[in-house]
């Protein structure tokens, strides 16, 4: 089973910052597996990014994601106060099917 | 517009069971795979397990395995979870999840439903 893990934990940055969030995985993964979903407090997480860099349907072009192999990297180019929040990368697998890393939070 | 609007909060007691609803509307439910996934207080999230589109194939986490069970019902569009022998590590917030397909070998979650906490507790 292949295991996900970001970095770092926390992010403490300000409103127009750059972002860099990371996701290694224990073994390589293709990068059309990967994708990443953003979470905000009370709320339903909310998929970004699939295949690794599309983005989803009304996701806004400051975000962008890339990466192959076992390294990932979700980038969120200017933080808008929105942006807060955590994020999780996920790759797609036969058994099970997703698996989560453990989040990276966003904070101010 | 797609939307996927789950049954309420639950209460349960430790070895009882609960049926979690997820109602699906604005798009070709029988042509789309349903994903649950958990979260407990505080956490981050888990796969629970997933429903093919046609009802035909599932996949359960090891950790719930004999546990769950998911099913589909097309003709009114809901998708059921039932987990059995509830115990305290079971309270968590359970999500319904549109199971997308873009591309060889790539899916995401698209449509995420608002949740249902389940509560277990003596």
């Amino acid at each position: 089973e292949i295991v996900l893990t970001q970095s770092p934990g926390t992010l403490s940055l300000s409103p127009g910052e750059r972002a860099t969030l990371s996701c290694r995985a224990s073994q390589s993964v293709s990068s059309s597996y990967l994708a990443w979903y953003q979470q905000k407090p009370g709320q339903s997480p909310r998929l970004l990014m699939y295949g690794a860099s599309s983005r989803a349907t009304g996701i806004p072009d400051r975000f962008s994601g890339s990466g192959s192999g076992t390294d990932f990297t979700l980038t969120i180019s200017r933080l808008e106060p929105e942006d807060f929040a955590v994020y999780y990368c996920q790759q797609f697998g036969n058994s099970p099917r997703f698996t989560f890393g453990p989040g990276t939070k966003v904070d101010i | 517009q797609v939307q996927l609007v789950q049954s309420g909060a639950e209460v349960k007691k430790p070895g009882a069971s609960v049926n979690i609803s997820c109602k699906a509307s604005g798009y070709p439910f029988s042509n789309y795979g349903i994903t649950w996934v958990r979260q407990a207080p505080g956490q981050g999230l888990e796969w629970v397990g997933w429903i093919s589109a046609d009802s035909v194939n599932r996949n359960y986490g090891k950790n719930l395995q004999g546990r769950v069970t998911m099913t589909k019902d097309t003709s009114t569009s809901t998708a059921y979870m039932e987990l059995t022998s509830l115990t305290s590590d079971d309270t968590a917030v359970y999500f319904c999840a549109r199971d997308r397909y873009y591309g060889p070998g790539s899916y995401a979650l698209d449509v995420w439903g608002q949740g249902t906490m389940v509560t277990v507790s003596s």
